[in-house]
C-alpha cells in the first residue's frame, strides 16, 4: 500500500509568482486536506476535496485553489504568492468521515522571497 | 467551534522518566480527538485517537491517553521518555461541521529528551 506522497518537496518562488503543488492520496481515500503550517505553527486548515469537488474551506483567500483529480489526486495552487505564504504545505489523505484517521505526506516547503 | 489548547509550548523531561503532555478541547458535540508526532524535517505521524470508545487510549510507542469529559481534557503520557521521543507534538479534534472533516490542530508541544 502507497502512502501519500506530495511533490516537489522543496520550492522557492519569488512575491507575486504562482505556484502548483501535488499530492497523491493513499490508495482507497477519496478525501484530500490541505493544511499550511508556518514555521512554529500548528497546521492550519486551508480546504478539503471530495470526490473532486471542494467539501470545506478555511479562513483562506481566494488565490488559493485546488483540484483534485478521478483518481483523487489533488493539487493547490497560490496566486499572486506573498511572504506570508512561505511555510510547510501538508496533504492528507481519508475515507469518508470524522472518525477516519487523516494520513499526511511529507509535505513541501515553500519559500517565498 | 471545535478548538484545541496546548497548555505547554515545551516541555523538558530526562530519559527514562515519564511523559505528560497536557491537551483540553472544546467541542458542541462529542469528540473525535487525536495526537501526532512531527519529527524534523518529516511529516505527521499518528500516535493514537479517541473516538468514543475507551476513555484510556493505547498508541504507538508506549504512549497513551486518556478521554476526561467533565475535565474536557486529553493529556498523552509515557511512562518512560526515550531519546527517540524528541519531537514536536499536536494534539488535534476532528470538526465535522456542515459535512466537511477538517482537523483543528493545537499549537503544539516540543518535547525535549535529557540524557
Amino acid at each position: 500500500e502507497t502512502g501519500v506522497t506530495q511533490s516537489p518537496t522543496h520550492l522557492i518562488k519569488t512575491r507575486g509568482q504562482q505556484v502548483t503543488l501535488r499530492c497523491s492520496s493513499q490508495s482507497g481515500h477519496n478525501t484530500v486536506s490541505w493544511y499550511q503550517q508556518a514555521l512554529g505553527q500548528g497546521p492550519q486548515f486551508i480546504f478539503q476535496y471530495y470526490r473532486e469537488e471542494e467539501n470545506g474551506r478555511g479562513n483562506f483567500p481566494p488565490r488559493f485553489s485546488g483540484l483534485q483529480f478521478p483518481n483523487y489526486s489533488s493539487e493547490l495552487n497560490v496566486n499572486a504568492l506573498e511572504l506570508d505564504d512561505s511555510a510547510l504545505y501538508l496533504c492528507a489523505s481519508s475515507g469518508r468521515g470524522g472518525d477516519n484517521e487523516q494520513f499526511f505526506g511529507p509535505g513541501t516547503r515553500l519559500t517565498v522571497l | 467551534a471545535q478548538s484545541v489548547t496546548q497548555l505547554d509550548s515545551h516541555v523538558s523531561v530526562s530519559e527514562g522518566t515519564p511523559v505528560l503532555l497536557r491537551c483540553n478541547y472544546s467541542s458542541s458535540y462529542s469528540p473525535s480527538l487525536f495526537w501526532y508526532v512531527q519529527h524534523p524535517n518529516k511529516g505527521l505521524q499518528l500516535l493514537l485517537k479517541y473516538t468514543s470508545a475507551a476513555t484510556l487510549v493505547k498508541g504507538i510507542n508506549g504512549f497513551e491517553a486518556e478521554f476526561k469529559k467533565s475535565e474536557t481534557s486529553f493529556h498523552l503520557t509515557k511512562p518512560s521518555a526515550h531519546m527517540s521521543d524528541a519531537a514536536e507534538y499536536f494534539c488535534v479534534v476532528s470538526d465535522r461541521t456542515s459535512g466537511t472533516y477538517k482537523y483543528i490542530f493545537g499549537t503544539g508541544t516540543r518535547l525535549k529528551v535529557l540524557a
